[in-house]
């Protein structure tokens, strides 16, 4: 099964400062990747898939990046709405696997 | 507006059967363009993908739950439904419905807002 490790486990960011969340897998996804964003109480929404791709209505401070095992998140200049919980998740190897997490909470 | 609502009792014995249903709104089940699907989170883990299937009662499961897992799809009623027999305390758990993106393995394009599933006697 491949193993998604994101880092680092909490960020601490003041708003309208630049965040960048890694993730890495233990082997090649070529660019299949997503990202989700999830606060409390509240579903997962997905971010970004293709690595690069934002989804519908997602604003364009948030970008991804990366290709094969190293990707990243980064949100160029922190809302007080970006404050959340972030998921990366593989759907290049079967079943698909998740990460386990970066908080992002305020400095 | 798409909204996805799982449902189902909150809590279920060991050895039992969890049963959850997902209410569809603001999209057809029917579209080709998707399958529905199920994941979970047990407290302090990882997500984990359970289980999607189509319109046409296509299925695909995640093997380490799959002996154990059984989707089903109401077109009449634009819902999908979800049995994980002979649970444990392992399979406590948020379980969200979302709709899935499906090429060779599954993302997720829309989620529901989940329900916590506790295996308790």
């Amino acid at each position: 099964e491949i193993v998604m490790t994101q880092s680092p486990a909490t960020l601490s960011v003041s708003p309208g400062e630049r965040a960048t969340l890694s993730c890495r897998a233990s082997r090649s996804l070529r660019s299949n990747l997503a990202w989700y964003q999830q606060k409390p109480g509240q579903a997962p929404r997905l971010l970004i898939y293709g690595a690069s791709t934002r989804a519908t209505g997602i604003p364009a401070r948030f970008s991804g990046s990366g290709s094969g095992t190293e990707f990243s998140l980064t949100i160029s200049s922190l809302q007080s709405e970006d404050f959340a919980i972030y998921y990366c998740q593989q759907y290049n190897h079967w079943p698909g696997t998740f990460g386990q997490g970066t908080k992002v909470e305020i400095k | 507006q798409l909204q996805l609502q799982a449902s189902g009792p909150g809590l279920v014995k060991p050895s039992e059967t969890l049963s959850l249903t997902c209410a569809v709104s603001g999209d057809s089940i029917t579209s080709t363009s998707h399958y529905w699907g199920w994941i979970r989170q047990p407290p302090g883990k990882e997500l984990e993908w359970i289980a999607s299937i189509n319109y046409s009662g296509s299925t695909y499961y995640n093997p380490s739950l799959k002996s154990r897992v059984a989707i089903s799809v109401d077109t009449s009623k634009n819902q999908f439904s979800l049995k994980l027999s002979s649970v444990t305390a392992a399979d406590t758990a948020v379980y969200y419905c979302a709709r899935t993106i499906f090429g060779v393995v599954p993302y997720f394009d829309f989620w529901g807002q989940g329900t916590l599933v506790t295996v308790s006697s």
